[in-house]
Protein backbone atom coordinates (compact mmCIF):
# COMPACT_ATOMS: atom_id res chain seq x y z
CA UNK A 1 0.00 0.00 0.00
CA UNK A 2 1.13 3.54 -0.73
CA UNK A 3 0.46 7.08 0.58
CA UNK A 4 1.43 10.59 0.89
CA UNK A 5 1.26 13.23 4.13
CA UNK A 6 1.23 16.31 3.39
CA UNK A 7 2.15 18.70 6.12
CA UNK A 8 0.01 22.04 6.03
CA UNK A 9 -3.23 22.13 4.41
CA UNK A 10 -2.95 25.79 4.59
CA UNK A 11 0.72 27.52 3.62
CA UNK A 12 1.26 31.34 2.92
CA UNK A 13 4.37 33.19 2.51
CA UNK A 14 5.17 36.83 0.75
CA UNK A 15 6.01 37.53 -2.15
CA UNK A 16 9.58 36.94 -3.11
CA UNK A 17 9.99 35.01 -0.38
CA UNK A 18 10.92 31.05 -0.49
CA UNK A 19 8.15 28.12 -1.01
CA UNK A 20 8.24 24.83 1.01
CA UNK A 21 5.36 22.71 0.28
CA UNK A 22 6.38 19.16 2.64
CA UNK A 23 5.38 15.83 1.37
CA UNK A 24 6.32 12.40 2.90
CA UNK A 25 5.55 8.93 1.79
CA UNK A 26 5.22 5.49 2.08
CA UNK A 27 5.38 2.55 -0.33
CA UNK A 28 6.38 -0.85 0.01
CA UNK A 29 7.82 -0.66 -3.19
CA UNK A 30 10.50 1.93 -4.89
CA UNK A 31 7.65 4.93 -5.89
CA UNK A 32 7.14 7.38 -8.11
CA UNK A 33 6.41 10.67 -6.89
CA UNK A 34 4.47 13.66 -8.43
CA UNK A 35 3.95 16.67 -7.41
CA UNK A 36 0.56 18.77 -9.14
CA UNK A 37 -0.94 21.72 -9.04
CA UNK A 38 -4.92 22.60 -9.27
CA UNK A 39 -6.01 26.22 -9.87
CA UNK A 40 -9.72 27.18 -8.95
CA UNK A 41 -12.37 25.36 -11.18
CA UNK A 42 -9.45 23.59 -13.30
CA UNK A 43 -8.20 20.14 -13.72
CA UNK A 44 -4.51 18.83 -12.59
CA UNK A 45 -1.18 19.94 -14.34
CA UNK A 46 1.79 18.18 -13.51
CA UNK A 47 4.51 20.46 -11.57
CA UNK A 48 7.16 17.76 -11.48
CA UNK A 49 7.63 14.07 -10.96
CA UNK A 50 10.42 11.31 -9.65
CA UNK A 51 11.04 8.30 -11.11
CA UNK A 52 13.67 7.08 -9.93
CA UNK A 53 16.56 9.16 -11.73
CA UNK A 54 18.01 12.33 -10.50
CA UNK A 55 17.25 13.04 -6.83
CA UNK A 56 16.49 16.61 -7.20
CA UNK A 57 13.84 17.00 -10.18
CA UNK A 58 12.85 20.33 -11.41
CA UNK A 59 10.01 21.21 -13.01
CA UNK A 60 8.05 23.88 -14.64
CA UNK A 61 7.42 27.43 -12.98
CA UNK A 62 10.82 27.59 -11.25
CA UNK A 63 9.65 24.40 -8.99
CA UNK A 64 12.05 21.82 -8.08
CA UNK A 65 11.69 18.76 -5.50
CA UNK A 66 13.99 16.73 -3.56
CA UNK A 67 13.32 13.15 -3.40
CA UNK A 68 15.23 11.64 0.33
CA UNK A 69 14.62 8.13 0.83
CA UNK A 70 15.93 8.50 4.04
CA UNK A 71 13.26 10.68 5.05
CA UNK A 72 11.02 9.27 2.90
CA UNK A 73 10.08 12.93 1.58
CA UNK A 74 9.89 14.53 -1.47
CA UNK A 75 9.47 18.14 -0.42
CA UNK A 76 8.20 21.21 -3.50
CA UNK A 77 10.38 24.11 -2.98
CA UNK A 78 10.53 27.27 -5.18
CA UNK A 79 13.12 30.19 -4.58
CA UNK A 80 10.89 33.31 -4.56
CA UNK A 81 7.09 33.37 -4.93
CA UNK A 82 4.87 34.81 -7.03
CA UNK A 83 1.48 35.85 -6.96
CA UNK A 84 0.63 33.79 -9.69
CA UNK A 85 1.84 30.74 -7.63
CA UNK A 86 -1.45 30.80 -5.60
CA UNK A 87 -3.43 27.73 -5.65
CA UNK A 88 -3.89 24.32 -4.19
CA UNK A 89 -0.96 22.06 -4.27
CA UNK A 90 -1.14 17.77 -4.34
CA UNK A 91 1.71 15.38 -3.74
CA UNK A 92 0.99 12.04 -5.15
CA UNK A 93 2.05 8.29 -4.88
CA UNK A 94 2.31 5.42 -7.65
CA UNK A 95 3.90 2.47 -7.69
CA UNK A 96 7.47 1.94 -10.05
CA UNK A 97 6.10 -1.12 -10.69
CA UNK A 98 2.87 -1.94 -12.85
CA UNK A 99 -0.14 -0.60 -11.16
CA UNK A 100 -0.69 3.11 -12.64
CA UNK A 101 -3.07 4.28 -9.85
CA UNK A 102 -2.09 7.31 -8.38
CA UNK A 103 -2.70 8.15 -4.52
CA UNK A 104 -3.11 11.79 -3.81
CA UNK A 105 -2.31 13.25 -0.67
CA UNK A 106 -4.90 15.95 0.78
CA UNK A 107 -3.57 19.04 -0.88
CA UNK A 108 -1.85 22.40 0.48
CA UNK A 109 -3.18 25.35 -0.34
CA UNK A 110 -0.62 28.41 -1.06
CA UNK A 111 -1.47 31.60 -0.40
CA UNK A 112 0.74 34.55 -1.73
CA UNK A 113 1.14 37.68 0.46
CA UNK A 114 1.42 40.98 -1.51
CA UNK B 1 1.81 17.60 -24.88
CA UNK B 2 -0.76 15.46 -24.40
CA UNK B 3 -4.12 17.08 -24.08
CA UNK B 4 -7.36 15.39 -21.93
CA UNK B 5 -10.78 17.52 -22.57
CA UNK B 6 -13.92 16.62 -20.87
CA UNK B 7 -17.07 17.88 -21.74
CA UNK B 8 -19.26 19.21 -20.06
CA UNK B 9 -17.34 21.29 -17.76
CA UNK B 10 -20.72 21.96 -15.91
CA UNK B 11 -24.12 20.41 -15.77
CA UNK B 12 -27.00 21.03 -13.59
CA UNK B 13 -29.57 18.16 -13.42
CA UNK B 14 -32.22 17.61 -11.87
CA UNK B 15 -32.81 14.64 -9.16
CA UNK B 16 -33.33 11.25 -10.34
CA UNK B 17 -32.25 11.87 -13.99
CA UNK B 18 -28.76 10.78 -15.29
CA UNK B 19 -25.76 12.68 -17.15
CA UNK B 20 -23.06 11.25 -18.71
CA UNK B 21 -19.61 12.97 -18.69
CA UNK B 22 -17.26 12.30 -21.71
CA UNK B 23 -13.33 12.61 -21.29
CA UNK B 24 -11.51 12.37 -24.59
CA UNK B 25 -7.52 12.25 -25.30
CA UNK B 26 -7.31 14.29 -28.16
CA UNK B 27 -3.89 13.66 -29.17
CA UNK B 28 -2.95 9.94 -28.02
CA UNK B 29 -4.11 7.35 -27.47
CA UNK B 30 -4.96 6.18 -23.74
CA UNK B 31 -4.84 2.61 -22.60
CA UNK B 32 -6.14 3.52 -18.99
CA UNK B 33 -8.60 6.03 -18.15
CA UNK B 34 -8.94 7.25 -14.80
CA UNK B 35 -12.26 8.58 -12.66
CA UNK B 36 -11.55 10.82 -9.74
CA UNK B 37 -13.92 12.89 -7.92
CA UNK B 38 -13.33 15.80 -6.04
CA UNK B 39 -15.69 17.59 -3.46
CA UNK B 40 -15.16 21.15 -2.10
CA UNK B 41 -11.69 21.90 -0.49
CA UNK B 42 -10.11 18.31 -0.31
CA UNK B 43 -8.31 15.74 -2.30
CA UNK B 44 -8.84 13.21 -5.37
CA UNK B 45 -10.67 10.11 -4.49
CA UNK B 46 -10.55 8.00 -7.61
CA UNK B 47 -13.71 6.21 -8.26
CA UNK B 48 -12.43 3.95 -11.44
CA UNK B 49 -10.17 2.55 -13.52
CA UNK B 50 -10.99 1.64 -17.34
CA UNK B 51 -9.13 -0.06 -19.83
CA UNK B 52 -10.59 0.03 -23.34
CA UNK B 53 -12.30 -2.35 -23.99
CA UNK B 54 -12.62 -4.05 -20.60
CA UNK B 55 -15.12 -3.50 -17.73
CA UNK B 56 -13.73 -0.96 -15.24
CA UNK B 57 -11.97 -1.85 -11.90
CA UNK B 58 -14.28 0.38 -9.27
CA UNK B 59 -12.79 1.31 -5.87
CA UNK B 60 -14.61 0.11 -2.58
CA UNK B 61 -17.47 1.79 -1.69
CA UNK B 62 -17.89 3.05 -5.66
CA UNK B 63 -21.14 1.61 -6.59
CA UNK B 64 -20.50 0.83 -10.11
CA UNK B 65 -24.55 0.55 -10.71
CA UNK B 66 -24.89 4.54 -9.94
CA UNK B 67 -21.30 5.05 -11.95
CA UNK B 68 -21.74 3.89 -15.21
CA UNK B 69 -17.84 3.74 -16.96
CA UNK B 70 -17.83 2.63 -20.53
CA UNK B 71 -14.31 3.08 -22.43
CA UNK B 72 -15.46 2.09 -25.65
CA UNK B 73 -11.90 3.03 -27.66
CA UNK B 74 -8.94 4.49 -27.05
CA UNK B 75 -9.72 8.09 -26.68
CA UNK B 76 -12.78 7.85 -25.29
CA UNK B 77 -14.16 7.40 -21.89
CA UNK B 78 -17.51 7.56 -20.40
CA UNK B 79 -18.80 8.33 -16.58
CA UNK B 80 -22.74 8.09 -16.24
CA UNK B 81 -24.31 9.22 -12.90
CA UNK B 82 -27.97 7.04 -13.04
CA UNK B 83 -30.23 8.54 -10.80
CA UNK B 84 -28.13 11.20 -9.67
CA UNK B 85 -28.98 12.95 -6.00
CA UNK B 86 -28.22 15.79 -4.48
CA UNK B 87 -25.08 13.83 -2.88
CA UNK B 88 -23.30 13.14 -6.10
CA UNK B 89 -22.75 16.97 -7.06
CA UNK B 90 -19.22 17.31 -6.87
CA UNK B 91 -16.45 18.17 -9.55
CA UNK B 92 -15.87 14.88 -11.84
CA UNK B 93 -12.23 14.71 -13.08
CA UNK B 94 -10.73 12.11 -15.72
CA UNK B 95 -6.94 11.64 -16.72
CA UNK B 96 -5.73 9.52 -19.33
CA UNK B 97 -2.32 7.34 -19.46
CA UNK B 98 -0.46 4.93 -21.89
CA UNK B 99 1.49 2.25 -20.02
CA UNK B 100 4.23 3.59 -18.09
CA UNK B 101 3.57 7.10 -18.57
CA UNK B 102 2.11 10.00 -16.69
CA UNK B 103 -1.38 10.45 -16.09
CA UNK B 104 -2.94 13.92 -17.55
CA UNK B 105 -5.94 15.16 -16.85
CA UNK B 106 -8.96 16.79 -18.30
CA UNK B 107 -10.22 19.98 -16.70
CA UNK B 108 -12.80 19.10 -15.03
CA UNK B 109 -16.34 18.41 -15.03
CA UNK B 110 -18.34 20.10 -12.77
CA UNK B 111 -21.80 18.71 -11.72
CA UNK B 112 -25.14 20.39 -9.83
CA UNK B 113 -27.95 17.91 -8.73
CA UNK B 114 -30.86 20.06 -7.60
Amino acid sequence: AQSVTQLGSHVSVSEGALVLLRCNYSSSVPPYLFWYVQYPNQGLQLLLKYTSAATLVKGINGFEAEFKKSETSFHLTKPSAHMSDAAEYFCAVRSNFGNEKLTFGTGTRLTIIP
Amino acid sequence: GAVVSQHPSWVICKSGTSVKIECRSLDFQATTMFWYRQFPKQSLMLMATSNEGSKATYEQGVEKDKFLINHASLTLSTLTVTSAHPEDSSFYICSAGHGYSEQYFGPGTRLTVT
